[in-house]
């Protein structure tokens, strides 16, 4: 039973547009929602996180939207960069910290 | 670098015999977790230490796997009698805060 859903296994987006990674998720006991970013051979990066009591946090370039109603959560980046070509991962957890459930990830590819 | 530190990065090993990763995690986090990642998947997770108590395993933890956190510090992961299903990538990740932050993996390779 996948708790956290990622349904698109890829997305193409042209440098400087928006890029909408989409996140889906089972568990209403969630607290914590995170995204990591991984590149090949290297471990996932932190990117950016969103408490469940808010339902927007923004660092830069990215901003994340949690809507709890429909369990759903995205990862905006504008504009987006080749360099943001990665594989991206959406993480929850309960409690805060006690176990990090991932989902399979996306595959973000900026063209130039 | 005071970011997770994994050792090995890679190891090669054949099936049946004994391997022990070490994780060397950020020096204020008192969480220490350790995950696995096959190609296509999302890390999945293994087990959750804070401090030196090992507080949470998942059942993907057999009993061929063992984790250690002695002193609070320092992790190792050992597998036992490896077995070509075991190949995949080994991360580790601590955390202060909820947000954990991973080292740069072990990928075990059992031949």
């Amino acid at each position: 039973d996948q708790q956290v859903k990622q349904n698109s296994p890829s997305l193409s987006v042209q440098e400087g547009r928006i890029s909408i990674l989409n996140c889906d998720y089972t568990n209403s006991m969630f607290d914590y929602f995170l995204w990591y970013k991984k590149y090949p051979a290297e471990g996932p990066t932190f990117l950016i996180s969103i408490s469940s009591i808010k339902d927007k946090n923004e660092d830069g370039r990215f901003t994340v939207f949690l809507n709890k109603s429909a369990k759903h959560l995205s990862l905006h980046i504008v504009p987006s960069q080749p360099g943001d070509s990665a594989v991206y991962f959406c993480a929850a957890t309960i409690n805060y910290g006690q176990n990090f459930v991932f989902g399979p990830g996306t595959r973000l590819s900026v063209l130039p | 670098d005071t970011g997770v530190s994994q050792n090995p990065r890679h190891k090669i090993t054949k099936r049946g015999q004994n391997v022990t990763f070490r994780c060397d995690p950020i020096s204020e986090h008192n969480r220490l977790y350790w995950y696995r990642q096959t190609l296509g998947q999302g890390p999945e997770f293994l087990t959750y230490f804070q401090n030196e108590a090992q507080l949470e395993k998942s059942r993907l933890l057999s009993d061929r796997f063992s984790a250690e956190r002695p002193k609070g510090s320092f992790s190792t992961l050992e597998i036992q009698r490896t077995e070509q299903g075991d190949s995949a990538m080994y991360l580790c990740a601590s955390s202060l805060v909820p947000e954990a932050f991973f080292g740069q993996g072990t990928r075990l390779t059992v031949v």
